[in-house]
């Protein structure tokens, strides 16, 4: 079953603007983090936050994450054409064994 | 090598046959992760290796799958007389860490069964 999802499905920008997807999850997690996976290729991890942390940035990402409401938001300022890719969470779960659980992906368009 | 490997590429093959997915994690990493990702959907968890801990095989699709890690490097990801819905793309990850660590996956095996 799958425990994150993304919304929206789909995203599609202009080059510049910011971009804001959101995941969902069901469980309580140790950590929640965010991949990027270009057309054709693996995934590569971008962001990982805790538990007990409330929000990260990394360059020109920032990750917040709502332990009450379960969910997290990645957000990409600035979109460039380079960032189009799909964009997955994943929740490692409290309970679990150690695998990491991915959600749907949302699929982000920057148009030049 | 500097990455996580997986061979081959790409695959095609019959219904009915067997297929072998072999994946060469990052040197060092304990944590090896299978995920199958079919065309436009997400990553579906199929099996976990931890240093000698016995395996998670609760995402294995069925008996048909079976994976193994020899000398807690390599592994192997053999599908026996697949079927058309076998058909995806097989990632590999590892990890340093396990539990909580970053994922690194390779470029995936496409599976494709005619």
């Amino acid at each position: 079953s799958q425990q994150g999802e993304e919304d929206p499905q789909a995203l599609s920008i202009q080059e510049g603007e910011n971009a804001t997807m959101n995941c969902s999850y069901k469980t309580s997690i140790n950590n929640l983090q965010w991949y990027r996976q270009n057309s054709g290729r693996g995934l590569v991890h971008l962001i990982l936050i805790r538990s007990n942390e409330r929000e990260k940035h990394s360059g020109r990402l920032r990750v917040t994450l709502d332990t009450s409401k379960k969910s997290s938001s990645l957000l990409i300022t600035a979109s460039r054409a380079a960032d189009t890719a799909s964009y997955f969470c994943a929740t490692d779960r409290s309970s679990n064994t150690g695998k990491l659980i991915f959600g749907q992906g949302t699929t982000l368009q920057v148009k030049p | 090598g500097a990455g996580v490997s997986q061979s081959p590429s790409n695959k095609v093959t019959e219904k009915g046959k067997d297929v072998e997915l072999r994946c060469d994690p990052i040197s060092g990493h304990t944590a090896l992760y299978w995920y199958r990702q079919s065309l436009g959907q997400g990553l579906e968890f199929l099996i976990y290796f931890q240093g000698n801990s016995a395996p998670d095989k609760s995402g294995l699709p069925s008996d048909r799958f079976s994976a193994e890690r020899t000398g807690g490097s390599v592994s192997t990801l053999t599908i026996q007389r697949t079927q058309q819905e076998d058909s995806a793309v097989y990632l590999c990850a590892s990890s340093l860490e396990g539990l909580t660590g970053e994922l690194f996956f390779g470029e995936g095996s496409r599976l494709t069964v005619l």
